[in-house]
């Protein structure tokens, strides 16, 4: 079973318009959660990282949430780009040096 | 993509035969990593390696080979024994120690001719 699980799969907005993704996480002990987006047939490229003491991290238009008690996470693009349409990984940070990825959301945005 | 590039970005393989893919990075970091990324899946493990001259096996390591000769260099062999080898592989590199520092290269993506 996955430990880290996201939704929803794949999502189509408007560009201009708002959205969240969900990351939920059964990895234990925790460490960090860290957002990827990743264009189509690039590598990822980081967007967020947080530790178990912060949560809510931003990063121009991302903003990012962590609840380590219910071991949530969420991504929310604000004011959509169509530059926007990628695919937005997450992953987890046990602390063993091995690092459990989710399978991402995929967004499309449309004009 | 930082400072890791991977070459070719497409590659093609005949049946029966090796093909290595190349990484290099000049961050200057220790620890160097394989990833394999099929469709709808998550990123997959194939190998690592902490420092030069040591090299561990991930979550997929069967058909592939890796060697870490130079700090800078960590290339991936995908071998003969690997029966279902196209894929889009992803070469990271990260502080010694602190695996939540990886920076992804580009990419390469193998097809089966």
């Amino acid at each position: 079973k996955n430990q880290v699980e996201q939704s929803p799969q794949s999502l189509i907005i408007l560009e201009g318009k708002n959205c969240t993704l969900q990351c939920n996480y059964t990895v234990s002990p925790f460490s960090n959660l860290r957002w990827y987006k990743q264009d189509t047939g690039r590598g990822p490229v980081s967007l967020t990282i947080m530790t178990f003491s912060e949560n809510t991290k931003s990063n121009g238009r991302y903003t990012a949430t962590l609840d380590a008690d219910t071991k949530q996470s969420s991504l929310h693009i604000t004011a959509s780009q169509l530059s926007d349409s990628a695919s937005y990984i997450c992953v987890v940070n046990p602390g063993n040096n091995r690092l459990a990825f989710g399978k991402g959301n995929q967004v499309v945005v449309i004009p | 993509d930082g400072g890791i590039t991977q070459s070719p970005k497409y590659l093609f393989r005949k049946e029966g035969q090796n093909v290595t893919l190349s990484c290099e990075q000049n961050l200057n970091h220790d620890a160097m990593y394989w990833y394999r990324q099929d469709p709808g899946q998550g990123l997959r493990l194939i190998y690592y390696s902490q420092i030069v001259n040591d090299f561990q096996k991930g979550d997929i390591a069967e058909g592939y080979s890796v060697s870490r000769e130079k700090k800078e260099s960590f290339p991936l062999t995908v071998t003969s024994a690997q029966k279902n080898p196209t894929a889009f592989y992803l070469c990271a590199s990260s502080i010694q120690g602190a695996v939540e520092t990886q920076y992804f290269g580009p990419g390469t993506r193998l097809l089966v001719l």
